[in-house]
């Protein structure tokens, strides 16, 4: 099983503060994904194939990485981004989602 | 316009089989390249994988929940169901239902979820 290690698990930005999160693969994958999960509501498709945006994300978002190393990036905090982010790989089953960022605003 | 709701039967004792439906409209589970998938949930915690069906009715589960994983679909009726046997307190989750398919982005549209208690 592929193992997703995210860092932080826990995070607070400022309005206008760059934020990256990093998820870090027990064994190489081809691609990361990214969802985006507000409280009481079920997660959203963010990012895909490493670096492309879902529909209507916004372009401050971007995504990076290879191999067993991805990170995700806000170039600049806006308040509805405070949410819990997850990686996903489905590169191999069992198909494994980290374990979470949450980004509150600070 | 793709959605998914999914029902189960809210409370259940601790040895039962959990029956979860995913009920789906936009897409259909005939179509080359789709696929339904169930990810579970515990309150506060993290997405886990369970399980997923492809079109031409070939079936993942996730080796963790052993051999108590059995997911079928309904393609006539647009359904998909997942059944967990022998639950325990640890299955108490929001299950959720999610549309995939082969090439692009993987649970591209998810279902509200449906919380479910293991309870004595």
């Amino acid at each position: 099983e592929i193992v997703l290690t995210q860092s932080p698990t826990t995070m607070a930005a400022s309005p206008g503060e760059k934020v990256t999160i990093t998820c870090r693969a027990s064994s190489s994958v081809s691609y990361m994904y990214w969802y985006q999960q507000k409280s009481g509501a079920s997660p959203k498709p963010w990012i895909y194939e490493t670096s492309k945006l879902a529909s209507g994300v916004p372009d401050r978002f971007s995504g990076s990485g290879s191999g067993t190393s991805y990170s995700f990036t806000i170039s600049s905090m806006e308040t509805e981004d405070a949410a819990t982010y997850y990686c996903h790989q489905w590169s191999s089953t069992p198909w494994t989602f980290g374990g979470g960022t949450k980004l509150e605003l600070k | 316009q793709v959605t998914l709701k999914e029902s189960g039967p809210g409370i259940l004792q601790p040895s039962q089989t959990l029956s979860l439906t995913c009920t789906f409209s936009g897409f259909s589970l005939s179509t080359y390249g789709m696929g339904v998938g169930w990810i579970r949930q515990p309150s506060g915690k993290g997405l886990e994988w369970l399980a997923n069906i492809w079109w031409d009715d070939d079936k993942y589960y996730n080796p963790s929940l052993k051999n108590r994983l059995t997911i079928s679909k309904d393609t006539s009726n647009n359904q998909a169901f997942l059944k967990i046997t022998n639950v325990d307190t640890a299955d108490t989750a929001t299950y959720y239902c999610a549309r995939l398919h082969t090439t692009g982005i993987p649970f591209d549209y998810w279902g509200q979820g449906v919380m479910v208690t293991v309870s004595s």
